[in-house]
């Protein structure tokens, strides 16, 4: 199973601050990896797929790149609204695979 | 606009079965792969199965395996989880996806259900 580490697993920041979080596949994945966002008791919100191709109605703050086994998940200016769980997830083969987490809290 | 409306879920006894349902509406549900992701109460998400829009391409989690079984009904656009001889470990709220039409990753999701197994 290809496993995907994600770091930090939390981190405080302010409003307007520029975030980057990570994911590491455990072997290459090309580009097959995606971004979700997850609020507490909701269900997850696709961000980015294909390593950063911008879901239809995402902000463009929101900003993913990597290729092979090394990814990020960058947000520009932190918004209130984008305190919250970010998961990296791998589709190129199965069992399809999702890091651990990474929380975003307020500062 | 999409969307997916998982139900079936609730409290059941350690062996016991269950039925969950997800519904679709909004788009051409056989063009779609479909999937389901648990997450358990506290913990991070987990993939469980994906199905083809045809429902001739399955492949599920190797915690699951052999004991649930997924399945659509593509003329009531509807989408399928059977569960046996569950276990507390799959205890979770279960989403309902839509994959995306060129990439095996969710682009919609649905609000969740509980499932909890306890005796």
């Amino acid at each position: 199973d290809i496993q995907m580490t994600q770091s930090p697993s939390s981190l405080s920041a302010s409003v307007g601050d520029r975030v980057t979080i990570t994911c590491r596949a455990s072997q290459g994945i090309n580009n097959y990896l995606a971004w979700f966002q997850q609020k507490p008791g909701k269900a997850p919100k696709s961000l980015i797929y294909a390593a950063s191709n911008l879901q239809s109605g995402v902000p463009s703050r929101f900003s993913g790149s990597g290729s092979g086994t090394d990814f990020s998940l960058t947000i520009s200016s932190l918004q209130p609204e984008d305190f919250a769980t970010y998961y990296c997830q791998q589709y190129s083969a199965t069992p399809i695979t999702f890091g651990q987490g990474t929380r975003l809290e307020i500062k | 606009q999409v969307q997916l409306v998982e139900s079936g879920g609730g409290l059941v006894k350690p062996g016991g079965s269950l039925r969950l349902s997800c519904v679709a509406s909004g788009f051409t549900f056989n063009d779609y792969y479909m999937t389901w992701i648990r997450q358990a109460p506290g913990k991070g998400l987990e993939w469980v199965s994906y199905i083809s829009g045809s429902g001739s391409n399955i492949h599920y989690a190797d915690s699951v395996k052999g004991r649930f079984t997924v399945s659509r009904d593509n003329a009531k656009k509807s989408l399928f989880l059977q569960m046996n001889s569950l276990r507390a470990e799959d205890t979770a709220v279960y989403y309902c996806a839509r994959d995306r039409l060129t990439a095996s990753t969710p682009d919609h999701w649905g609000q969740g259900t509980l499932v909890t197994v306890s005796s």
